[in-house]
């Protein structure tokens, strides 16, 4: 199993342009996040979809946005993107629900320069 | 609001034992749980607390403390490969699984 995975690794965009992170997971699990992350920040959730077919936003959701493709994959937009959104993305999934442990797997990260 | 603290960083030598503590104000509380992160590398699952105590899992434990609002990570036997970033997660939300993530602590541990 690959677990998550995540396309480009690296990507630089100018200021103004748009790009799609990809995000694709084979756990079968339910949920999916989009995470950011900036130095001395921590991670901070952008985008989540508790199940196929739902989307809501997170702490940071302004200039993003989601696309719960299909169980499997989760998309994130820039489309505009803005030196600000130089960052680390992470997306993550975990079985979701209301109780348990939901332990959240992390792919490898997109790294995002805007200039 | 939901905010978390940590320290932001930590050092010790091999084998020693160190404690990275986790201290949280939210709204709602569902439970704490630690992730591993190694420089460039993605966050990584370490540890979860429901209730009141010490969990422990090989060389790493944690506790939790509803009342205090307060958690803790320890790490035993320190190696070298333990030199990390560590953060500390509240799941605030009933029925929905986000976490909200503290800062971060990076821990270095030197020969």
């Amino acid at each position: 199993n690959a677990g998550v995975t995540q396309t480009p690794k690296f990507q630089v965009l100018k200021t103004g342009q748009s790009m799609t992170l990809q995000c694709a997971q084979d756990m079968n699990h339910n949920s999916m996040y989009w995470y950011r992350q900036d130095p001395g920040m921590g991670l901070r959730l952008i985008y989540y979809s508790a199940s196929e077919g739902t989307t809501d936003k997170g702490e940071v959701p302004n200039g993003y946005n989601v696309s719960r493709l299909n169980k499997r994959e989760f998309s994130l937009r820039l489309e505009s993107a803005a030196p600000s959104q130089t960052s680390v993305y992470f997306c993550a999934s975990s079985e979701g629900g209301a109780g348990g442990l939901n332990e959240q797997f992390f792919g490898p990260g997109t790294r995002l320069t805007v200039l | 609001g939901q905010s978390l603290e940590q320290p932001s960083e930590v050092t010790a030598v091999e084998g020693a034992i160190v404690q990275i503590n986790c201290t949280y104000q939210t709204s709602g509380f569902y439970g704490l749980s630690w992730y591993q992160q190694h420089d460039g590398g993605a966050p990584t699952f370490l540890s979860y607390n429901a209730l009141d105590g010490l969990e422990e899992t090989g060389r790493f434990s944690s506790f939790l403390s509803r009342s205090d609002s307060y958690g803790y990570l320890l790490l035993q036997e320190l190696q070298m490969k333990d030199s990390a970033s560590y953060f500390c997660a509240v799941r605030s939300q009933a029925g929905y699984s986000t976490l909200t993530f503290g800062k971060g602590t990076m821990l270095l541990v030197s020969p």
